[in-house]
């Protein structure tokens, strides 16, 4: 079946960088692109970036972009979040994500959860 | 990249039906077949209800069915039930190969 597992959270001080990781098993990983999905606490969802299946395509949302990068290995179906200069905003649970031919996420992993704080 | 429009908060009794909307523009709803909805509860993770504007994954209730008209797209929920009590959220694809998802909608059934 298919898996997804999140780990890498914790916390982190405002401008400190910090990398997620997200462990993909039951699926040939090498043939779906990926997303990262967060939440605030007590907020809603937000999409934060994809990658194509073969890493050669990344795309970003508005609030993390320039900030945050998308990778992943193949060789060790792991997807990867690279967060840089943090802030306090990006306080929140973050999901990966399989990509369904775009048409919506089907499976999520239980969310690995990240404060910025002092 | 601004958030799709969902209201904030609907309610309905049990037995009844109720539809949550969710409005976007010509660049993501209106523009693609690629509109997704999520339930969610209280600390669990989302899950997909309703994917490429109209379909139901397997296992999800006949009872939640989804359409678009336009720029809007809408999920509906017939027989309303109380474990239906979560908020729900739409996503669709943009024309700039990202994604948006709406501000989410609490159903609370009565």
């Amino acid at each position: 079946q298919v898996q997804l597992v999140e780990s890498g959270g914790g916390v982190v001080q405002p401008g400190r960088s910090l990398r997620l990781s997200c462990a993909a098993s039951g699926f040939t990983f090498s043939s779906y692109g990926m997303h990262w999905v967060r939440q605030a606490p007590g907020k809603g969802l937000e999409w934060v970036g994809v990658i194509w299946h073969d890493g050669s395509n990344k795309y970003y949302g508005d609030s993390v972009k320039g900030r945050f990068s998308i990778s992943r290995d193949n060789s060790k179906n792991t997807l990867y979040l690279h967060m840089n200069s943090l802030r306090a905003e990006d306080t929140a649970v973050y999901f990966c994500t399989r990509d369904e031919n775009h048409t919506g996420y089907e499976y999520w992993g239980q969310g690995t959860l990240v404060t910025v704080s002092s | 990249q601004s958030a799709l429009t969902q209201p904030a908060s609907v309610s309905g009794s049990p037995g009844q039906s109720i539809t949550i909307s969710c409005t976007g523009t010509s660049s993501d709803v209106g523009g693609y077949n690629y509109v997704s909805w999520y339930q969610q509860h209280p600390g669990k993770v989302p899950k997909l209800m309703i994917y490429a504007v109209i379909n139901r994954p397997l296992g999800v209730s006949n009872r939640f069915s989804g359409s678009k008209s336009g720029n809007t797209a809408s999920l509906t929920i017939s027989g309303l039930q109380a474990e239906d009590e979560a908020d729900y959220y739409c996503s669709s694809y943009t024309s700039s190969s990202t994604w948006v998802f709406g501000g989410g909608s609490k159903l609370t059934v009565l």
